[in-house]
């Protein structure tokens, strides 16, 4: 039981270039979560799915797109990346299909750097 | 040891003895809180949490207490280990604010042997 995993692990970005992240749960979540942690700023949600096939912004949509794949997988895109999106990615699911219901169980997270 | 949440981000702790962590929510409509433990590299791993219609609950070796008059919450982890050394955080859910959950930074809980 692997829980929340996320690929990449690290990756570094050229400004401009494009890549996704990938998330995977193995727990039966309906809601899917993707957050950037920054120095300083804790835990902020990028977007989110309360359940398959729908998706709402978070509190920094700007810069990013998400696609819920399948009850599993929620995937993160940067179509164009920028330095200010150097960050910690991590992706999160819970049980419930609202955040205030139960726990998020979150991955280890994608290191991405954008030069 | 004691710490204060966002003011003291540091608590240093003797192998052995109690941690107090403290955590100052801000929103009066928060129903739901977690506490979240992370150690370097890693993600943040849930510990405990807590519903506003309670003032205590105890899990293994963690005692979260919630006193919503002053609105404040805290963690206490009993004879503290190396392995406790992480950086401890919040979590609020306020109801009115469509169920997003609401992060603190943290407190870095150092033990030492």
């Amino acid at each position: 039981n692997a829980g929340v995993t996320q690929t990449p692990k690290f990756q570094v970005l050229k400004t401009g270039q494009s890549m996704t992240l990938q998330c995977a749960q193995d727990m039966n979540h309906n809601s899917m979560y993707w957050y950037r942690q920054d120095p300083g700023m804790g835990l902020r949600l990028i977007y989110y799915s309360a359940s398959e096939g729908t998706t709402d912004k978070g509190e920094v949509p700007n810069g990013y797109n998400v696609s819920r794949l399948n009850k599993r997988e929620f995937s993160l895109r940067l179509e164009s990346a920028a330095p200010s999106q150097t960050s910690v990615y991590f992706c999160a699911s819970s049980e419930a299909a609202r955040q205030g219901q139960s726990p998020l169980h979150f991955g280890n997270g994608t290191r991405l750097t954008v030069t | 040891g004691e710490s204060v949440g966002l003011h003291l981000p540091t608590l240093s702790v003797q192998e052995g003895d109690n941690s107090i962590i403290n955590c100052a929510y801000s929103n009066s409509a928060s129903d739901y809180f977690i506490w979240y433990k992370q150690e370097s590299g890693k993600g943040p791993q849930f510990i405990i949490d807590i519903r506003s219609n309670m003032d205590k609950r105890q899990g293994q070796r963690v005692t979260v207490l919630l006193n919503k008059t002053v609105k404040h919450l805290s963690l206490q982890i009993a004879a503290t280990q190396p392995g406790d050394s992480a950086v401890y955080f919040c979590a609020e859910n306020p109801y009115n604010q469509g169920g997003k959950l609401i992060f603190g930074q943290g407190t870095e809980l150092s033990v030492k042997p």
